[in-house]
C-alpha cells in the first residue's frame, strides 16, 4: 500500500542552525502539506502546497519556514534559522488524485530537537 | 474561531468493552470531519464523514456525523489491547483543506 515517508525520522540541531526535514509523498498525490505536534499538544496546520506554490499558510509558518518540492517526488520544510520553540514532531501529508483535496494521509513524522 | 473538543480526554478499559468518543465542533462553513489513530507517531486514518446520519463502518469501529448537533462519535466494540492508541479528531472548512484538530482521547485497553 502506498504510503508518505519522511527523513530522517529523528533530528537534532544547535540553536540558529537550519534544517532540511524531507517527505517522499505518495506519487500520485497533488496536495502537500506539514503540520506539527510540538509534545502534549494539538496537530497543527503549517502549510499546503499545490501545484508548485503555498496555497495557505498558518501564523506558525513565518519567514523563518519555507517548503518546497525540488524535483517530482520530494517535499521539504526548511527551517533556516531553529530556535528552542521549534521542537516538535514534524508531519508531512498528502492527498488529492483528481484535483480535489481529500483524505489527507501522514508520514511516521520526525522528531527535531532544538538544543 | 474554529475549534474541535474531544471527550472524554482519556479513557482506561478492559478488553471486550465497548467505547465512544465523542468529538464536537465550531467551524465557518464545514466541510467535512476525519478521524485518526495516532499510535506511536504518524495519525492513521479511520474516517471522513460529509453527511449526517450516515454512519461509515470498518471492522468493531463505526462512526457517524450529525451536522445540526455539531458532533460525531466514533464507537469501537469489542474492544482489544491493539485499540490502544490516542484517537484524534479534525475538522475541515470550505475553501480550505487544512485539517483542525482536536487534543486527542488517549484509550489505553488492558487485557
Amino acid at each position: 500500500e502506498p504510503e508518505v515517508t519522511q527523513t530522517p525520522s529523528h533530528q537534532v540541531t544547535q540553536m540558529g542552525q537550519e534544517v532540511i526535514l524531507r517527505c517522499v509523498p505518495i506519487s500520485n498525490h497533488l496536495y502537500f502539506y506539514w503540520y506539527r505536534q510540538i509534545l502534549g499538544q494539538k496537530v497543527e496546520f503549517l502549510v499546503s502546497f499545490y501545484n508548485n506554490e503555498i496555497s495557505e499558510k498558518s501564523e506558525i509558518f513565518d519567514d523563518q519556514f519555507s517548503v518546497e518540492r525540488p524535483d517530482g517526488s520530494n517535499f521539504t520544510l526548511k527551517i533556516r534559522s531553529t530556535k528552542l520553540e521549534d521542537s516538535a514532531m514534524y508531519f508531512c501529508a498528502s492527498s488529492g488524485t483528481s484535483g480535489v483535496p481529500d483524505t489527507q494521509y501522514f508520514g511516521p513524522g520526525t522528531r527535531l530537537t532544538v538544543l | 474561531e474554529d475549534k474541535v473538543v474531544q471527550s472524554p480526554l482519556s479513557l482506561v478499559v478492559h478488553e471486550g468493552d465497548t467505547v465512544t468518543l465523542n468529538c464536537s465542533y465550531e467551524v465557518t462553513n464545514f466541510r467535512s470531519l476525519l478521524w485518526y489513530k495516532q499510535e506511536k507517531k504518524a495519525p492513521t486514518f479511520l474516517f471522513m464523514l460529509t453527511s449526517s446520519g450516515i454512519e461509515k463502518k470498518s471492522g468493531r469501529l463505526s462512526s457517524i456525523l450529525d451536522k445540526k448537533e455539531l458532533f460525531s462519535i466514533l464507537n469501537i466494540t469489542a474492544t482489544q489491547t491493539g485499540d490502544s492508541a490516542v484517537y484524534l479528531c479534525a475538522v475541515v472548512p470550505l475553501n480550505t483543506d487544512k485539517l483542525i484538530f482536536g487534543t486527542g482521547t488517549r484509550l489505553q485497553v488492558f487485557p
